[in-house]
């Protein structure tokens, strides 16, 4: 049983470049959440996707973008790349919406490097 | 606002010792409460949870943690560390308002000695 796949492993971009991070859920999992983890952070919530449409966003520009396709899963973009974008960035995968709560499992993330 | 609280950066134990790491959460309901694990360069991986019930949660590797409400804490716990228990680790908050969302603290670092 797959658990939640991310692609790429690490990236390195210079300021003003664009990027795509992609990410495959758990099988079964219907619902994406994406999380940016600053070095010595907690992770911090950028969005969640369910039914293809973004749900809920956290506290993050609209230089940040997703999409969720019909096979569940997720691209995170970043447009406009600032020197503080520089994180790893994890996506999350969980079941349902409005039901009991479903715990989020997660990636191994994609290393994302500003230069 | 909903916030976690993990008032300890580093912590450093002996192996064979025992292990409690603290958390502290404010949330004006019933809260859905996670510890999670991570390794260098990997992901975050579920260690227990706790949603509702008995306040006592076990969960993987051997660790367990303690809901006290009255505390607004959700201590993890580990009789024995071993050294490969060396990581970080992060208490998180589920927010369940329709959409489900974690709100983390800044997480504490173990170290293990020999």
């Amino acid at each position: 049983d797959a658990g939640v796949t991310q692609s790429p492993t690490h990236l390195i971009k210079t300021r003003g470049q664009q990027v795509t991070l992609r990410c495959s859920p758990k099988s079964g999992h219907d619902t994406v959440s994406w999380y940016q983890q600053a070095l010595g952070q907690g992770p911090q919530f950028i969005f969640q996707y369910y039914e293809e449409e973004e749900r809920q966003r956290g506290n993050f520009p609209d230089r940040f973008s997703g999409h969720q396709f019909p096979n569940y899963s997720s691209e995170l973009n970043v447009n406009a790349l600032l020197l503080g974008d520089s994180a790893l960035y994890l996506c999350a995968s969980s079941l349902g919406q409005g039901r009991d709560y479903q715990p989020q499992h997660f990636g191994d993330g994609t290393r994302l490097s500003i230069l | 606002a909903q916030s976690v609280t993990q008032p300890d950066i580093h912590i450093t134990v002996s192996e064979g010792a025992s292990l409690e790491l603290r958390c502290n959460y404010s949330y004006g309901a019933t809260p859905y409460l996670f510890w999670y694990v991570q390794s260098p360069g990997q992901g975050l991986q579920l260690l227990l949870k706790y949603f509702s019930g008995d306040t006592l949660v076990q969960g993987i590797k051997g660790f367990e943690a303690e809901f006290k409400r009255s505390q607004s804490s959700f201590n993890l716990r580990k009789p024995s560390v071993h050294w490969s228990d060396a990581a970080e680790y992060f208490c998180a908050v589920g927010l369940n308002t329709g959409f489900q969302k974690l709100v983390f603290g800044t997480g504490t670092r173990l170290l293990v000695s020999p």
